[in-house]
């Protein structure tokens, strides 16, 4: 079992729509957990952390389920420039960074 | 805040050949970090720095590949005998010990 699991799409929207991401960690001990996006062949940027209590940042909204291990990404009011992968991240408290495979999101005209 | 700089952009290179990537990381910043990412995966981690130390190495770092960061600022990222598998992204990131990963653009590495 992969240490971050993500669902690879594509998923594919409307302008407008509300989208979900999910994506799940097998390591409990998790102490910290990111959305990065990345853009086609750019490097990684950090989109949001992840909050216990959940966060919003705009039209984002990132929670975490410890009891389930997951994290989930919600975009509202899709944007044409909402078009990326979105890399969940799991940090565990030593030193090392772990990456899902990403997730793509295309937002149609 | 000048980011993270990584050197060259884009190597292409014929099997056997040896290769070395710079990555200059963010200037307060005391952690660095090598990924690799191939199309459709997400970055792998490959080693860490803290300061000078190299404290960890995957297990995906094969004796060809070796990395330093001799004064604890810039780090180097060595492959010898490239292979076509070594074809990838090679992502350098850095930050402090509160901060999150910030990358670089990484160098796109092609080997024919």
């Amino acid at each position: 079992r992969k240490e971050v699991e993500q669902d690879p799409g594509p998923f594919n929207v409307p302008e407008g729509a509300t989208v979900a991401f999910n994506c799940t960690y097998s390591n409990s001990a998790s102490q910290s957990f990111f959305w990065y996006r990345q853009d086609c062949r750019k490097e990684p940027k950090l989109l949001m952390s992840v909050y216990s209590s959940g966060n919003e940042d705009g039209r984002f909204t990132a929670q975490l389920n410890r009891a389930s291990q997951y994290i989930s990404l919600l975009i509202r009011d899709s944007k044409l420039s909402d078009s990326a992968t979105y890399l969940c991240v799991v940090f565990s408290g030593t030193y090392k960074y772990i990456f899902g495979t990403g997730t793509r999101l295309k937002v149609l005209a | 805040d000048t980011g993270v700089s990584q050197d060259p952009r884009h190597k292409i290179t014929k099997r056997g050949q040896n290769v070395t990537f710079r990555c200059d990381p963010i200037s307060e910043h005391n952690r660095l970090y090598w990924y690799r990412q191939t199309l459709g995966q997400g970055p792998e981690f490959l080693t860490y720095f803290q300061n000078e130390a190299q404290l960890e190495k995957s297990r995906l770092l094969s004796d060809r590949f070796s990395a330093e960061r001799p004064k604890g600022s810039f780090s180097t990222l060595e492959i010898q005998r490239t292979e076509q598998g070594d074809s990838a992204m090679y992502l350098c990131a850095s930050r402090t010990a509160n901060s999150p990963l910030h990358f670089g653009n990484g160098t796109r590495l092609t080997v024919t």
